[in-house]
């Protein structure tokens, strides 16, 4: 599977969107963007994800680039509650096919 | 829908001891299911990939004969930490990919803490 870069961290104001960056130069044609959320000492939340097209759901936006090699997470509108680890993952949609986890962003939410 | 539970949540053991930890899928049937663990301050690391009825595979540097996983039906599968030393304590997670599904999502349980005394 490709790789993903990701800022370390990032802050954001509670009530602002966050705006969580991710590279994934080396993407391939059959591998689709997966985001998830790790809060302190629990496991791993889904997201949401996608492969070419942007996509919306209760949680949050994708915003994947034409060439596909980098995408945005938008938490529109960021709580104290966001405050996490958002892990970028690419992969294949093959059955039985793992999450490699990468070290992720740490983003921290304050009032 | 789609949840996964593991039990139980937290362990304390003494070294040498065997330690079992359950991952269950809830409201859906998994043919397969992963183990992850995590040390402190550190990413998720895959340990193993576990096919309902069939042997586990087993991630390079994981001990096979150490972290035994058995995966006997669709909800359920074990780890199980056997003699178990002060360096296997971290926090074990389990995800689910759900069988038959339209798109690939894994779901995670929400881990279980091992100490080793």
């Amino acid at each position: 599977d490709a790789k993903t870069t990701q800022p370390p961290s990032m802050d954001c104001a509670e009530g602002r969107a966050a705006n969580l960056p991710c590279n994934h130069s080396t993407i391939s044609g059959n591998e689709y963007v997966y985001w998830y959320r790790q809060i302190h000492s629990q496991g791993p939340q889904y997201i949401i994800h996608g492969l070419k097209n942007n996509e919306t759901n209760e949680m949050a936006s994708l915003i994947i680039t034409e060439d596909r090699k980098s995408s945005t997470l938008i938490l529109p509108h960021a709580t104290l509650r966001d405050t996490a680890v958002y892990y970028c993952i690419v992969r294949n949609n093959q059955a039985g096919t793992a999450l490699i986890f990468g070290k992720g962003t740490t983003l921290s939410v304050s009032s | 829908g789609a949840v996964v539970s593991q039990h139980p949540s937290w362990v304390i053991c003494k070294s040498g001891t065997s330690v079992k930890i359950e991952c269950r899928s809830l409201d859906f049937q998994a043919t397969t299911m992963f183990w992850y663990r995590q040390f402190p301050k550190q990413s998720l690391m895959l340990m193993a990939t576990s096919n309902e009825g069939s042997k586990a595979t087993y991630e390079q540097g994981v001990e096979k004969d150490k972290f035994l996983i058995n995966h006997a039906s669709l909800t359920l599968s074990t780890l199980t930490v056997t003699s178990a030393h002060p360096e296997d304590s971290s926090f074990y997670i389990c995800s689910a990919h759900a069988a038959g599904a339209g798109t690939d999502t894994q779901y995670f349980g929400p881990g279980t803490r091992l100490t080793v005394l």
